[in-house]
């Protein structure tokens, strides 16, 4: 399996643009999760779906972002209008019911620069 | 609610020293702990984990050690190599299906 799958790794944009970033999970996993890192906050944890339902979005920081999830093969997490503090790297992670249902597999992240 | 510390770095060592990053937690119950590793430009992977007090998860030479009493988690290495060189989180998982990271800390290690 190829793991995580995110796209772009980096993203270079303008204030006020709109940013999409796209993540893959692995096959036959059925929790996505999108995290945030920054120097200043750390990891964070913005928004989780089960089966392609989201069920918790209360770590997104404002109605600027949105994420979606139309199939248990692809997400996207949005961002309009971009705002210079929201460069970072964002990572999508993915997990299973199995035996390997503790651990969370992370993507390689995107990184987002806003000018 | 559940939060997790982890010790500040950077911690710079000697290749061959013994390594031990510290980690406490707080949390209700009876959470399961990890401990991941990110290399430069690279996403997290988990290292190790314990699910229940006084396991031991141990991978490529690091241990650690689930202690309820002391509430902690800290991750050692007997013999630390320059390709440790990495940023490592502690976390938790509580009976959600959310991991609470700690801040991160950043393993130098010098030939």
């Amino acid at each position: 399996d190829a793991g995580v799958i995110q796209s772009p790794r980096h993203e270079v944009t303008e204030m006020g643009q709109e940013v999409t970033l796209r993540c893959k999970p692995i096959s036959g996993h059925d929790y996505l999760f999108w995290y945030r890192q920054t120097m200043m906050r750390g990891l964070e944890l913005l928004i989780y779906f089960n089966n392609n339902v989201p069920i918790d979005d209360s770590g997104m920081p404002e109605d600027r972002f949105s994420a979606k999830m139309p199939n248990a093969s692809f997400s996207t997490l949005k961002i309009q209008p971009s705002e210079p503090r929201d460069s970072a790297v964002y990572f999508c992670a993915s997990r299973d019911r199995g035996h390997t249902r503790n651990e969370q597999f992370f993507g390689p992240g995107t990184r987002l620069t806003v000018l | 609610g559940n939060s997790v510390t982890q010790m500040e770095g950077p911690v710079t060592l000697s290749e061959e020293a013994f390594l031990t990053i510290n980690c406490t937690y707080t949390a209700t119950g009876y959470p399961s702990l990890f401990w991941y590793v990110q290399y430069p430009g690279e996403g997290l992977q988990l290292l190790l984990k314990a699910t229940k007090a006084d396991d031991k998860g141990s991978n490529k030479g690091f241990e650690a050690t689930y202690r309820k009493e002391t509430t902690s988690f800290h991750l050692e290495k007997g013999s630390v190599q320059v390709s440790d060189s990495a940023v490592y989180f502690c976390a938790l998982k509580d009976s959600s299906y959310k991991l609470i990271f700690g801040s991160g800390t950043r393993l130098l290690v010098r030939p």
